[in-house]
């Protein structure tokens, strides 16, 4: 079964550095995954897709300062100097075959 | 890009409602399309999608019987009908544009929600 696994919170302080971190299940790391953000009381909106491989792909309005790591299982979403407006729910999310799947969400909190 | 959600509102147990989501800015018949859903204060849920001929519709368990997706491309219009509605569909619903027809993932763009409500 495609699961998508990320940690409920993470939380950083303003102008720091911030790691999010998706998790494919076993055996399903070929998959591509795309972060999602959504701001308090917003709806969500596109950040990046990272491939298999490590590369990633942005979304237009996406900021510099958002960057991926990790290839295989595990993908991660670092968000630079951390603003007040990246606070919010970030979601991660994969494409099966009949199925696309999401995870239950990150709550970043900017300190 | 613009995805833009209709016919949200309240609705009985066992009831029925018909969503629709017209897309613009973009060949919509390139696209597959989705439909996600999030009940108040959770987390997104995917609820279905359909190819971009719309030849192919997929289902979350917890809608497939009860929930039927379809378009019409000469209309840029994707439409979810919601038939036997139960009071734990109540949510947001949002369209979304999936992957390229190819087959290339994408998940980039998003209508604004539209709300539904089941209650007697």
């Amino acid at each position: 079964q495609l699961v998508v696994t990320q940690s409920p919170s993470a939380s950083a302080s303003l102008g720091a550095s911030v790691k999010l971190t998706c998790t494919l299940s076993s055996g399903q790391s070929t998959y591509a995954i795309a972060w999602h953000q959504q701001q308090p009381g917003k709806g969500p909106r596109y950040v990046m897709t990272i491939n298999s491989d490590g590369s990633h792909t942005k979304g237009e309005g996406t900021p510099d300062r958002f960057s991926s790591s990790g290839s295989g299982a595990e993908r991660n979403l670092i968000i630079s100097s951390l603003q007040s407006e990246d606070e919010g729910e970030y979601y991660c999310q994969t494409w099966g075959p009949g199925v696309r799947v999401f995870g239950g969400g990150t709550k970043v909190t900017v300190l | 890009v613009q995805l833009v959600e209709s016919g949200g509102g309240l609705a009985k147990p066992g009831g029925s409602l018909r969503l629709s989501c017209e897309g613009s800015g973009f060949t919509f018949s390139d696209y597959f399309m989705a439909w996600v859903r999030q009940p108040p204060g959770k987390g997104l849920e995917w609820v279905s999608y359909i190819t971009s001929e719309g030849v192919t519709m997929h289902y979350a368990d917890s809608v497939r019987g009860r929930f039927t997706v379809s378009r019409d491309n000469a209309k840029n219009s994707l439409f979810l009908e919601m038939d036997n509605l139960r009071v734990e569909d109540t949510a947001v619903y949002f369209c979304a544009r999936d992957s390229f027809y190819n087959g290339r993932p994408e998940f980039a763009h998003w209508g604004q929600g539209v709300l539904v409500t089941v209650s007697s």
